[in-house]
């Protein structure tokens, strides 16, 4: 399918576990982003990458890792999960970094 | 320290009437500002943008003003429609950093 998809949609995981979310558009967009959304905080930026094997920080990346090796992936790996990090995860892509974003569906995660 | 700020997390506006949307920002820098749409279990979609070298932008219904001096920036809705119910994210970013800061968003609900 064309657009932007993330795996798993819904995701229960325990404390300490390493979790991968994965990210694929079809739009062969140079921008990948992760954000994560928790009440009273909005949508802010763990991650983001300009290119393949360009990866940069973003507002909250502590205890997240990402990689790039292809143009149309951008997986979020949460090493060690902690409680905290319960939230829903989207990626989003775009062009180039002034234009849009387009998201995808998000990801719920649960940290027990 | 949060730079966009949507201060009403919430709105209720009867259907057909005007909708407005506030949103204050911190950081002068900023020059370029998006709202985003999201409905339940979707990820946020693009609706309207403005440039800061402008003091409105129009799409239909929908109309963003800018008032770069009192930093703040409204979006428009009229007439209000049932399915403009949603949470809406006000997201600005500068000329030179690769990425959006978003607001904590305000839940509009069009009441019949």
């Amino acid at each position: 399918d064309a657009g932007i998809t993330q795996s798993p949609r819904y995701k229960i995981t325990e404390t300490g576990r390493q979790v991968t979310l994965m990210c694929h558009q079809t739009w062969s967009h140079s921008y990948m982003f992760w954000y994560r959304q928790d009440l009273g905080h909005g949508l802010r930026l763990i991650y983001y990458s300009a290119a393949a094997d360009i990866t940069d920080k973003g507002e909250v990346p502590d205890g997240y890792v990402v990689s790039r090796s292809k143009t149309e992936n951008f997986p979020l790996t949460l090493e060690s999960a902690t409680r905290s990090q319960t939230s829903v995860y989207f990626c989003a892509s775009s062009v180039f970094w002034t234009n849009e974003q387009f998201f995808g569906p998000g990801t719920r995660l649960t940290v027990l | 320290d949060q730079q966009v700020k949507q201060n009403s997390p919430s709105l209720s506006v009867q259907e057909g009437r005007i909708s407005i949307l506030n949103c204050d920002y911190t950081n002068s820098m900023f020059d370029y500002f998006l709202w985003y749409k999201k409905y339940p279990a979707e990820g946020p979609t693009f609706l309207i943008s403005i440039s800061s070298i402008k003091d409105k932008n129009e799409d239909g219904r929908f109309t963003v003003f800018l008032n770069k001096s009192a930093k703040h920036l409204s979006l428009h809705i009229v007439p209000s429609q049932p399915g403009d119910s949603a949470v809406y994210f006000c997201a600005a970013l500068t000329g030179t950093a690769s990425k959006l800061t978003f607001g904590t968003g305000t839940r509009l609900q069009v009441t019949l």
